[in-house]
């Protein structure tokens, strides 16, 4: 059973600049979620796929999207980038029944993104 | 938005146990209580969940009041390797059928050898 892997692990942008962040599943979990996280701050919920559908989504703005693979694999892309951008996003996998999200989320280690 | 209120940081020994509280009075029936802790440098790392009673697990117990409107996370033996900063969350209702992990700032538990 393989965990939850993010690439690139550190990242530099420049201001206004799109960047794209990739996530793996775990083996067999079909629900992927996505959190920006500030230094000092816990973790904010950005938005969720579910068989390879957007089907829930925190306050951030139309900029940020995603996208869900046949293989539950998921991307984050950030367009315009702008220096508040710059923190650890993190991806979690769960298995999701229906649509409902059940028991614990698997985290990756996250992707380290800073816009200078 | 469903919060918790937890204390900004706690000390321990090593191989004493650990009480971590935690506030949640705007909890709804359908929400879950969850904990999770996040170690330096890396993503958080689920630790127990609850709805009404008790659970215990490998890792921890959870003790959840009569009420719901609080919380305590169990360690019963404190190790080095259980410093971190340890989430209490509510599960929430995000719409679509969907459900979403809402994160405070967490307590920052320092274990003392």
């Amino acid at each position: 059973e393989t965990g939850v892997t993010q690439s690139p692990t550190h990242l530099i942008k420049t201001r206004g600049q799109q960047v794209t962040l990739r996530c793996s599943s775990q083996s067999g979990h079909n629900t992927v979620s996505w959190y920006q996280q500030a230094l000092g701050q816990g973790p904010q919920f950005i938005f969720q796929y579910y068989r390879e559908e957007e089907n829930g989504r925190g306050n951030f703005p139309p900029r940020f999207s995603g996208l869900q693979f046949p293989n539950y694999s998921s991307e984050l892309n950030v367009n315009a980038l702008e220096l508040d951008d710059s923190a650890l996003y993190l991806c979690a996998s769960s298995l999701g029944q229906g649509a409902r999200v059940t028991t614990e989320a698997f985290f990756g280690q996250g992707t380290r993104l800073t816009v200078v | 938005d469903a919060k918790t209120t937890q204390p900004n940081s706690m000390e321990s020994n090593e191989e004493e146990p650990v009480h971590l509280p935690c506030n949640h009075s705007t909890i709804s029936g359908t929400d879950y209580i969850h904990w999770y802790r996040q170690l330096p440098s890396q993503g958080p790392e689920y630790v127990i969940h609850g709805l009404t009673s008790n659970v215990n697990n490998r890792m921890a117990s959870l003790a959840i009041a009569e009420d719901r409107k609080s919380s305590t996370l169990i360690l019963h033996r404190a190790t080095l390797r259980d410093a971190a900063v340890y989430y209490c969350i509510l599960r929430v209702y995000s719409g679509a059928g969907s459900y979403q992990l809402t994160f405070g700032k967490g307590t920052k538990l320092s274990v003392i050898p």
